[in-house]
């Protein structure tokens, strides 16, 4: 497509419960990247894959995040157990490879709400 | 790693003035700077962005300049209207490869208020 989609919009779980988030990059990006923003509009990075391979995964927290890009699949963002301090809305965004370096195309987001 | 600073955290302008709006970032490998607009419970979209290798860029009423000296670099809205009025993110990237840049460190944010 050529926007990115993400699915759920708005994702509602109690404390401790699991969490799954999806996002499907536009057709042709090769990268793909997620973002936390929480209430204070502060973006904080996650991890970024190329491919399906992951890219960069310094902004992670590894304890309780995992995600995956898998061939004719949206990505995904799992956390388990959550936290309260999970609420936020995650982002995804996608970019493609060449040597023009184009910019990062952001989905609509999920808000994930933990009760 | 990167840092991103942005000011002013909040910006209230007339219509018709200009807007401005500062970022310094701290690494100096960092070689492309992009700026998003987001209104609220939107994505962020990307208004304007800049590479290392310019100085400056305009696209009508927005441009924004880059001092790779001093790491700053700045958005400027001219002739400001209330459509203006949203959140806008300062980023900056670096090259990995030179096939992409990677991950987007962004600025605090500024809530622009375009009044009637």
């Amino acid at each position: 497509g050529e926007e990115v989609a993400q699915t759920p919009k708005h994702l509602v779980r109690g404390e401790g419960q699991k969490a799954k988030l999806y996002c499907a990059p536009i057709k042709g990006h090769s990268y793909v990247f997620w973002y936390q923003q929480v209430l204070k509009n502060e973006f904080k990075f996650l991890i970024s894959f190329q491919n399906e391979n992951v890219f960069d995964e310094t902004g992670m927290p590894k304890e309780r995040f995992s995600a995956k890009c898998l061939p004719n699949s949206p990505c995904s963002l799992e956390i388990q157990a959550t936290k309260l301090e999970d609420s936020a809305v995650y982002f995804c965004a996608s970019s493609p490879r060449g040597a023009d370096n184009q910019p990062q195309h952001f989905g609509d987001g999920t808000r994930l709400s933990i009760l | 790693g990167e840092n991103v600073e942005q000011h002013p955290s909040t910006l209230s302008v007339q219509e018709g003035d200009s807007a401005v709006i500062k970022c310094t970032y701290s690494d100096s490998a960092s070689n492309y700077f992009p700026w998003y607009k987001q209104e609220l419970g939107k994505r962020p979209q990307l208004i304007i962005d800049i590479r290392s290798n310019v100085g400056e860029k305009k696209d009508q009423r927005i441009a924004v300049t880059l001092n790779k000296t001093a790491k700053h670099f700045s958005l400027h809205i001219t002739e400001t209207q209330p459509e203006d009025s949203a959140v806008y993110f300062c980023a900056a990237s670096m090259s990995v490869g030179g096939t992409s840049y990677g991950k987007l460190t962004f600025g605090q944010g500024t809530i622009l208020t375009v009044h009637p």
